[in-house]
């Protein structure tokens, strides 16, 4: 069983929609990561979070420590979020060592 | 400033040869982790460098190993290639090890194909 899990693995929206992505982890954390990663490879940090909710523009990130849960929330989604998102997590005492999900395939439709 | 710089973009090679990744890390960073990405998979952490030292491995065969140079960009050498290490080969660079993984940044990575 992986440390990390996310949910959906696939996502199709229709443009306009609110899409949530969830991550539920199993180890104790320093922080959970949500990373975007574009077709070609390339990966972009989106949040770090170790409690509480972040916002950035269309894009909101929360966290339930006792929970072990994370969800990345995109509100009037637009097809350029099409993308895979991935959760990950660093162990304490890890450093950037991190521990990620299989990330979730997100297509928004126009 | 310049972003982390990872060569080749793509590569193919056959069973049993031995392949070199390149990663240059971001200006002002010290640490470099490598990720290895099989298609459809999450990354997994192979190992880090820290001012020239490993800092950490994975769960990967000693067939993997790694340097770090003074100016902090790093290589990943993998011999003995088998079909199974065909992946996206990811590097990461930031300022330190500390927990939060201060100011990390990705490469676009390497595709290596082994045929």
């Amino acid at each position: 069983k992986n440390e990390v899990e996310q949910s959906p693995q696939n996502l199709t929206a229709q443009e306009g929609e609110f899409i949530t992505i969830n991550c539920s982890y199993s180890v104790g954390i320093s922080a959970l990561h949500w990373l975007q990663q574009h077709p070609g490879g390339g990966i972009v940090s989106l949040f770090m979070l170790s409690s509480g909710k972040k916002k950035h523009g269309r894009l909101i990130a929360t966290i339930n420590i006792q929970e072990k849960h994370s969800s990345l929330h995109i509100t009037a989604s637009h097809p350029r979020d099409s993308a895979v998102y991935i959760c990950a997590v660093s162990k304490p005492n890890t450093g950037n060592q991190f521990y990620f999900g299989t990330g979730t395939s997100l297509t928004v439709i126009p | 400033e310049t972003g982390v710089t990872q060569s080749p973009t793509h590569l193919i090679k056959t069973r049993g040869q031995q392949v070199t990744l390149r990663c240059s890390s971001q200006s002002g960073h010290n640490t470099v982790s490598w990720y290895q990405q099989a298609l459809g998979q999450g990354p997994q952490f192979i190992f880090q460098y820290y001012r020239e030292e490993e800092n950490g491995r994975g769960n990967f065969p000693p067939r993997f190993s790694g340097l770090q140079f003074p100016n902090y960009s790093s290589e990943l050498n993998v011999n003995a290639l088998e079909l199974d290490d065909s992946a996206l080969y990811l590097c990461a660079s930031s300022f330190g090890t500390g927990a939060m993984g201060y100011g990390y940044t990705f490469g676009s990575g390497t595709r290596l194909t082994v045929v």
